[in-house]
């Protein structure tokens, strides 16, 4: 069926060490898609989004890469620091920007 | 910088009660959403609503649960008789325009269900 899903429960970095988390979609008609990162006890904070006409967005630190060929996505981290430990869900957006569709989580763990 | 607030941050309920999550949406935004997050699990929708009627609802959104915006600044959540799998994160969030397609999240309410 359709769905947004992620391949690591947990990821556990070096401080300073670059993250790269993934995400796989099912739905190649999907064409929109965000990454949220959750802090405990906080609601989903907007990270980064890419539109299905592009295969690289570049943020501050971050950069989202997507491969429509194998239905990829990814978030990478550069010099990961301490308070980007949280938990980093994909999302869909579908319907022209109504519903989003969250994938599973992967939970980020900075070690000092 | 504008922001999505909630109340209360945490509602314990007997189940069967009624229960209200209130939200104040940012104040130029056109779109608003309630989403769940059952502990440990992964976010799910629950409706969006847009110019003052429910534009797209999900199977959890069953008669159980309403939402209104009854003035020009809130944004609620009612679930008329509580389950105690309606235990969970509830996040209210908002939306500019139909051309921006990012939702800014508020903290989120606990609602737990005795």
């Amino acid at each position: 069926g359709e769905s947004v899903g992620l391949h690591l429960p947990t990821l556990s970095v070096q401080e300073g060490d670059n993250s790269i988390i993934n995400c796989a979609y099912s739905n190649s008609a999907s064409d929109y898609f965000i990454w949220y990162k959750q802090e405990s006890g906080k609601g989903p904070q907007f990270i980064i989004d890419i539109r299905s006409n592009m295969d690289k967005r570049q943020g501050q630190r971050v950069t989202v890469l997507l491969n429509k060929t194998v239905k990829h996505l990814s978030l990478q981290i550069a010099a990961t620091q301490p308070g980007d430990s949280a938990v980093y869900f994909c999302a869909e957006n579908n319907n022209a920007g109504n519903m989003l569709t969250f994938g599973g989580g992967t939970r980020l763990m900075v070690k000092p | 910088e504008p922001e999505v607030t909630q109340t209360p941050s945490h509602q314990v309920t007997q189940m069967g009660q009624e229960v209200i999550l209130r939200c104040v949406p940012i104040s130029n935004h056109l779109y608003f959403y309630w989403y769940r997050q059952i502990l440990g699990q992964k976010v799910e929708f629950l409706v969006s609503f847009y110019n003052n009627e429910i534009s797209e609802k999900s199977e959890i959104f069953d008669d159980q649960f309403s939402v209104e915006r009854p003035d020009g600044s809130n944004f609620t959540l009612k679930i008329r008789s509580t389950k105690l799998e309606d235990s969970a994160m509830y996040f209210c969030a908002s939306r500019k325009a139909r051309a921006n397609n990012e939702q800014f999240f508020g903290p989120g309410t606990r609602l737990t269900v005795l």
